[in-house]
């Protein structure tokens, strides 16, 4: 499974754009690239998936660069309850396998 | 997500003791999940199974033990409690061919 990095954290401030990175240096031409959403003592919630170029939905835009190695979860105008731990994980065919979670990236958005 | 459920939502047990964490959905999803949560940390991936007749170890899985009794049921037990088992655990769904989980509400579990 491709192994993937993180920041551990980041900060914001309501109304700002985020962008969280992720590498996955060593990503499977079968891999896809999910994103999840995890609040305190909640399930982590599927916020978006994409294998090339752009994917945007009502949440996020997910932006993948030719070469696969990173992708970038973009939030528009964050808000104070976009405050969470955001995971990025790397599968191959879709539902194949079991994903792995890291440790993710904690975001702190503040007024 | 209402469509998977966990039960108990709270535990408190004894080390040395034997228990279940049950896993229902409702989803009509193949593939089901279990993970530990510990403080601050990631989910690690205890055990999965991609059909009834299908159990599969994950990272962890050394002091667990599962059981898919129907497509719908998935429980976890936990056959000599240990105080380190002290954790959030967390179910999920997943239909066949898609990458996206469902997670249920987790079950926070404390062995003293």
């Amino acid at each position: 499974l491709a192994k993937t990095t993180q920041p551990i954290s980041m900060d914001s401030y309501e109304g700002q754009e985020v962008n969280i990175t992720c590498s996955h240096n060593n990503i499977a031409t079968n891999d896809y690239i999910t994103w999840y959403q995890q609040f305190p003592s909640q399930g982590p919630r599927f916020i978006i998936q994409g294998y090339k170029t752009k994917v945007t939905n009502e949440v996020a835009s997910l932006f993948i660069p030719a070469d696969r190695k990173s992708s970038t979860l973009s939030l528009p105008r964050v808000s104070l309850s976009d405050t969470a731990v955001y995971y990025c994980l790397v599968g191959d065919e879709p539902g194949r396998r079991a994903l792995t979670f890291g440790s993710g990236t904690r975001l702190q958005v503040q007024p | 997500d209402a469509d998977v459920t966990q039960t108990p939502r709270n535990r408190i047990t004894k080390t040395g003791k034997r228990i279940m964490l049950e896993c229902s959905q409702t989803k009509g999803h193949d593939r089901m999940y279990w993970y530990r949560q510990d403080p601050g940390l990631g989910l690690r991936l205890i055990y999965y199974s991609f059909d009834v007749k299908d159990i599969n170890k994950g990272e962890i899985s050394d002091g667990y033990s599962v059981s898919r009794q129907a497509q719908a049921k998935f429980s976890l037990s936990l056959e000599s409690a240990i105080p380190n088992q002290t954790a959030l655990y967390f179910c999920a769904t997943s239909d066949a061919g898609e990458e996206t989980q469902y997670f249920g509400p987790g079950t926070r579990l404390l062995v003293l």
